[in-house]
């Protein structure tokens, strides 16, 4: 089962890309890497997910690293309404753990 | 539904009460989650559910939780004799379910307060 390892912290500025990364370095082949996010008391929100292949949706881009050891996930256009804490996980046992996430605080 | 709604909201109890949370799925979700989150912390997984079977509740912290989906849809969370330590938010989860991704829908969440 994958354990995810992410910075506590990061800081970006306002129209900035912001890149946070996440190591999961014992994953299986078949287990996809998850992000979502958490938006004050809200519940966490999905983001993007992946297997082996870069994804990008309208929300961030995704990418993998060819061993599938970690990934990136990117805000390409990072905004104040992007303050939120960010959680990658993989599946652990057909059930999502969630770390403690990155706090993502985005400055003007 | 369109969404997952949980209710309570708010519940606020005295210590030693029971308490049931409910959590209603997205229509077509096989799979349900729960989870526990106190203030300041990443939600912390209680227990899941494929139709009304209950694979994994591993992550329930006492015998006092406990929880059921009996025809598979709607679940309901349980805290018996409840204690201060017990107070955070319950957060509910849907999944279509199945092989492949495993794409969560959360609900608002029940805030719990035990005094």
């Amino acid at each position: 089962d994958a354990k995810t390892t992410q910075p506590p912290s990061m800081d970006c500025a306002e129209g900035r890309a912001a890149n946070l990364p996440c190591n999961h370095s014992t994953i299986s082949g078949n287990e996809y890497v998850y992000w979502y996010r958490q938006i004050h008391s809200q519940g966490p929100q999905y983001i993007i997910h992946g297997l082996k292949n870069n994804e990008t949706n309208e929300m961030a881009s995704l990418i993998i690293t060819e061993d599938r050891k970690s990934s990136t996930l990117i805000l390409p256009h990072a905004t104040l309404r992007d303050t939120a804490v960010y959680y990658c996980i993989a599946l652990q046992g057909g059930k999502l753990i969630f770390g403690q996430g990155t706090e993502l605080s985005v400055k003007p | 539904g369109a969404g997952v709604s949980q209710s309570p909201r708010y519940k606020v109890t005295k210590r030693g009460q029971d308490v049931t949370l409910r959590c209603d799925p997205i229509s077509s979700h096989a799979t349900l989650y729960w989870y526990q989150q106190a203030l300041g912390q990443g939600p912390e997984f209680l227990t899941y559910f494929n139709y009304e079977a209950q694979p994994d509740k591993s992550g329930l912290p006492s015998d006092r939780f406990s929880a059921e989906r009996p025809e598979g849809s709607i679940s309901t969370l349980t805290i018996q004799r409840t204690e201060q330590r017990d107070s955070a938010m319950y957060r509910c989860a849907s999944s279509l379910g199945g092989t492949g991704a495993n794409v969560l829908t959360f609900g608002a969440g029940s805030r719990l307060t035990v005094l």
